[in-house]
């Protein structure tokens, strides 16, 4: 497609479910970001991947946090046993390189009741 | 580390009103600035960037200047308008475009 989609759009969610989130990129971009932004906060680094593999997991907020990218392209966030404070609306871009301009998919709407 | 500083929002202004939103960075090296915008119920759109000193970013009549002896990437906007209403994030990268840093928004409300 032309931009960078995600899904699902919305997803509701128990406590101490798993839940996993796609990302695919614009075809042919290299690097792949996640972000998530939280109610009232700005947005927040999760990992970074070049290609398949991933320099900067830096920014996972526990072991809970994990992604994954397969064939330079669609990429899945992870996270085990939700908890309320992972409520959020998770973010992906893709860039052409690293040093290039990003676009923003739509972002996953994230509840965990 | 690098880090970005925006002016707490939210900001309301009536339309026409001049618009600025300060922002400033902490970065080491030669960083690439950019502002990014969120409009109700969008993804992230990048608005404008500058990748070296004194480099002026304009898109939809806003401007940034990047300005390295202040360490600012202020957005400026001659006259707003009730569509521009929405959020506005400041960001950096590293000179390898790696270590994008956000700000934490700025939500802009724009009155008739």
């Amino acid at each position: 497609g032309a931009g960078v989609s995600q899904s699902p759009s919305n997803k509701v969610t128990e406590k101490g479910k798993d839940v996993e989130l796609r990302c695919d990129p614009i075809s042919g971009h290299t690097a792949l970001y996640w972000y998530r932004q939280s109610l009232g906060q700005g947005l927040e680094f999760l990992i970074y991947f070049q290609g398949n593999s991933a320099p900067d997991k830096s920014g996972l907020p526990s072991d809970r946090f994990s992604a994954e990218r397969t064939g330079g392209s669609v990429s899945t966030l992870t996270i085990q046993r939700t908890q309320q404070e992972d409520s959020a609306v998770y973010l992906c871009a893709s860039s052409l390189a690293a040093r290039s301009v990003w676009t923003f998919g739509p972002g996953t709407r994230l509840l965990v009741l | 580390g690098n880090s970005v500083t925006q002016m707490e929002g939210p900001v309301t202004l009536s339309e026409e009103a001049f618009l600025t939103i300060n922002c400033t960075y902490t970065a080491t090296g030669y960083p690439s600035l950019f502002w990014y915008v969120q409009y109700p119920g969008e993804g992230l759109q990048l608005l404008l960037k500058a990748t070296k000193a004194d480099d002026k970013g304009s898109n939809k009549g806003f401007e940034a200047t990047y300005r390295k002896e202040t360490t600012s990437f202020h957005l400026e906007k001659g006259s707003v308008q009730v569509s521009d209403s929405a959020v506005y994030f400041c960001a950096l990268s590293d000179q390898n475009g790696q270590n994008f840093v956000f700000g934490p928004g700025t939500r802009l409300s724009v009155l008739p």
